[in-house]
């Protein structure tokens, strides 16, 4: 089945450490995109691509970096930089055209120790 | 530029009751409007769309949404709730621009009293 996986799905991590999260979709989707959700304050958009090999900075960009090296890829890495990085991250892709509808992996939960 | 008022962060009805999820939006052109659903520590999945066309529009699980152009709304509504229908509901909003991003809301968390 066409769909967007993303794992793991909780995650811990040390403060000082980076980590990676992982985003791949089977939908032949050109764009791709990353949110941070927090209690009480819906959802962030952190990057996104719409393009194999080029992405854009969304409103929380800071303390996060991405790659789009193929069209099926969008991994996310949350840096030692980030401040708060404990949260739910959200994946998400788009076709080409349409009406702007957003498919949605499952999540990913970050937890810092 | 566009944003997304959802009013009321809960909402509490009791099972068979009406469900009315309140939604308001900005926008500079006629929008792309959306209701998702998020289940706990799961992804999105959407409910229903408007894009073009009837004003009333109909989703999955029995809600429907009306898009009233003259008060900037699209309000989510279900004639009976049922206890599956607790969740967490975001209204979004598509710009239109060259990104065509989503603009989403806080969100509206559901609860269904027995």
């Amino acid at each position: 089945d066409g769909g967007i996986t993303q794992s793991p799905k909780y995650l811990f991590r040390k403060e000082g450490q980076n980590v990676t999260l992982s985003c791949e979709q089977n939908l032949n989707h050109d764009a791709m995109y990353w949110y941070r959700q927090d209690p009480g304050q819906g959802l962030r958009l952190i990057y996104y691509s719409q393009i194999v090999n080029d992405f854009q900075k969304g409103d929380i960009a800071e303390g996060y970096s991405v790659s789009r090296e193929k069209k099926e890829s969008f991994p996310l890495t949350v840096t030692s930089a980030q401040k708060n990085p404990t949260a739910f991250y959200l994946c998400a892709s788009r076709g080409t055209g349409g009406t702007g509808e957003l498919f949605f992996g499952e999540g990913s939960r970050l937890t810092v120790l | 530029a566009q944003s997304v008022t959802q009013l009321g962060s809960h909402v509490s009805v009791s099972e068979g009751a009406l469900v009315l999820l309140r939604c308001n939006y900005s926008s500079s052109v006629p929008p792309y409007l959306f209701w998702y659903v998020q289940y706990p520590n799961q992804g999105l999945q959407l409910l229903l769309k408007y894009t073009t066309g009837a004003t009333l529009v109909k989703g999955i699980n029995g809600f429907e949404a009306e898009f009233k152009k003259s008060e900037t709304s699209f309000h989510l509504t279900k004639p009976s709730a049922h206890m599956s229908d607790a969740a967490e509901y975001f209204c979004a909003v598509s710009d239109q621009t060259g990104a065509n991003n989503l603009f989403f809301g806080t969100g509206t968390r559901l609860t269904v009293i027995p």
